[in-house]
């Protein structure tokens, strides 16, 4: 059974960086053909995805965080990991890391959906 | 990015009751498009995937449907434990998107 398990500091400072990690169990990241993603839910508000890494270590973001936003991969310790510079108050959330996985459409077409959820992280930013 | 649409935000039901919550594309999306249930506190669950598969696990009382724009989640009989927020999702072009949530309450 995979397991995601979120870590990292639970409160930053604003125009620091934030750096949180997932650690998986049950799976291999670099071995099995999954994507690797982070999610987060402001308070309120809906669910918003940060972007993905693929096991190659393709990575995809989300447009608006693209500038700030990197997603690694740590084979050897088979963890991955966020990273958001210059941080606002904007970037508070619960901050959940996941596995999304890919299938074929009745539509000649492809989509991936969220199949594993950690249990999330919440960030707060602020001085 | 497409955006999602969910409707009603908030909807109040009894157990035993059947309830539908819609989502609306932006834009076509096929049938890229998954349901997800959340309880407060927690992190959200996967319920059906590819418009209408449910999740190994997930109640056949839950039923996803739609494609195109227009897309449904159904619970037949409501159950005390299905009190919760849910959300759809949609993939097109490498992206990523979620509707606002519509949250189900106990009347």
């Amino acid at each position: 059974q995979v397991r995601l398990q979120e870590s990292g500091p639970g409160h930053v400072k604003p125009s620091e960086t934030l750096s949180l990690t997932c650690s998986v169990s049950g799976a291999s990241l670099t071995s099995d053909s999954y994507f690797w993603t982070w999610i987060r839910q402001p308070a309120g508000k809906p669910l918003e995805w940060v972007g993905r890494i693929y096991t190659t270590g393709t990575t995809t973001y989300r447009l608006s965080l693209r500038s700030r936003a990197t997603i690694s991969l740590d084979a050897p310790n088979n963890q991955f990991s966020l990273t958001l510079t210059s941080v606002t108050a904007a970037d508070s959330a619960v901050y959940f890391c996941a596995r999304e996985e890919a299938a074929a459409g009745s539509f000649l077409n492809y989509y991936n959906y969220i199949a594993v959820w950690g249990k999330g992280t919440t960030v707060i930013v602020s001085s | 990015d497409i955006h999602l649409t969910q409707s009603p935000s908030s909807l109040s039901a009894s157990v035993g009751d059947r309830v539908t919550i819609t989502c609306r594309a932006s834009q076509g999306i096929t049938d890229s498009l998954a349901w997800y249930q959340q309880k407060s506190g927690s992190a959200p669950k996967l319920l059906v995937y590819g418009a209408s598969t449910l999740e190994t696990g997930v109640p056949t009382r839950f039923r996803g449907r739609g494609a195109g724009t227009d897309f449904t989640l159904t619970i037949s009989s409501l159950q005390p434990e299905d009190f919760a927020t849910y959300h759809c999702q949609q993939y097109y072009g490498n992206s990523i998107t979620f509707g606002q949530g519509t949250r189900l309450e106990i009347k």
